[in-house]
């Protein structure tokens, strides 16, 4: 595709409730990253996926967050329980390489925790 | 540990003025080093990037930026500013092999007529 497409592209949801999040990378590229931008704040790694390997997952904040990819193809991330402090900009970006590889941000999912 | 600073929060500047955003940074080795941009409702892209070799490199949109080791920066730079710049710009760096960029927290950047 053109670019990294996510959706919804807003999400306004009851704390308490589960959140589906999805990420479409663009085509070819092995590398998928979710990232996390809070209101004011820098992004924050969430967790990483490189082809068929098994994904980093060291920047997920809690057990409530997990994702999963297929191949090189959709990401989702899920949001158990959403929390207030969930609220936040989810952004997903993807590359062609690991690390140095530049990443093609997506417009972000914007998620409001009431 | 990598960290990324962008001491200035918000700048102002006049169209037509330069404009200097600064990045220090926090890292062993030699980093591999960034510049995004985010436009209001957009995602972040890419400005310019720094691996190695020539430590002035040159953007899109008439930026560029100075990898100063001695000083751990990677200041962004702009001679002349339009009213389109106006965005938040982030620093972010990365090292061989790692999964993961290491972003600051921004600088907002609003122009003035």
């Amino acid at each position: 595709g053109a670019g990294v497409s996510q959706s919804p592209s807003n999400k306004v949801t009851e704390k308490g409730k589960d959140v589906e999040l999805r990420c479409d990378p663009i085509s070819g590229h092995t590398a998928l990253y979710w990232y996390r931008q809070r209101l004011g704040q820098g992004l924050e790694f969430l967790i990483y996926f490189q082809g068929n390997s098994a994904p980093d997952k060291s920047g997920l904040p809690s057990d409530r967050f997990s994702a999963e990819r297929t191949g090189e193809s959709v990401s989702t991330l899920t949001i158990q329980r959403t929390q207030q402090e969930d609220s936040a900009v989810y952004l997903c970006a993807s590359s062609l390489e690991r690390g140095t590889g530049t990443q093609y941000f997506g417009p972000g999912t914007r998620l409001l925790v009431l | 540990a990598q960290s990324v600073t962008q001491p200035d929060i918000h700048i102002t500047v006049s169209e037509g003025a330069s404009l200097e955003l600064r990045c220090n940074y926090s890292y062993g080795a030699t980093p591999y080093l960034f510049w995004y941009v985010q436009s209001p409702g957009q995602g972040l892209q890419l400005l310019l990037k720094y691996f190695s070799g020539d430590t002035l490199v040159q953007g899109i949109k008439g930026f560029e930026a100075e990898f100063k080791r001695s000083q751990s920066s990677f200041n962004l730079r702009k001679p002349s500013v339009h009213w389109s710049d106006a965005a938040e710009y982030f620093c972010a760096v990365g090292s061989p092999g790692a999964n993961n960029l290491f972003f600051g927290t921004g600088t907002r950047l609003t122009v003035i007529p």
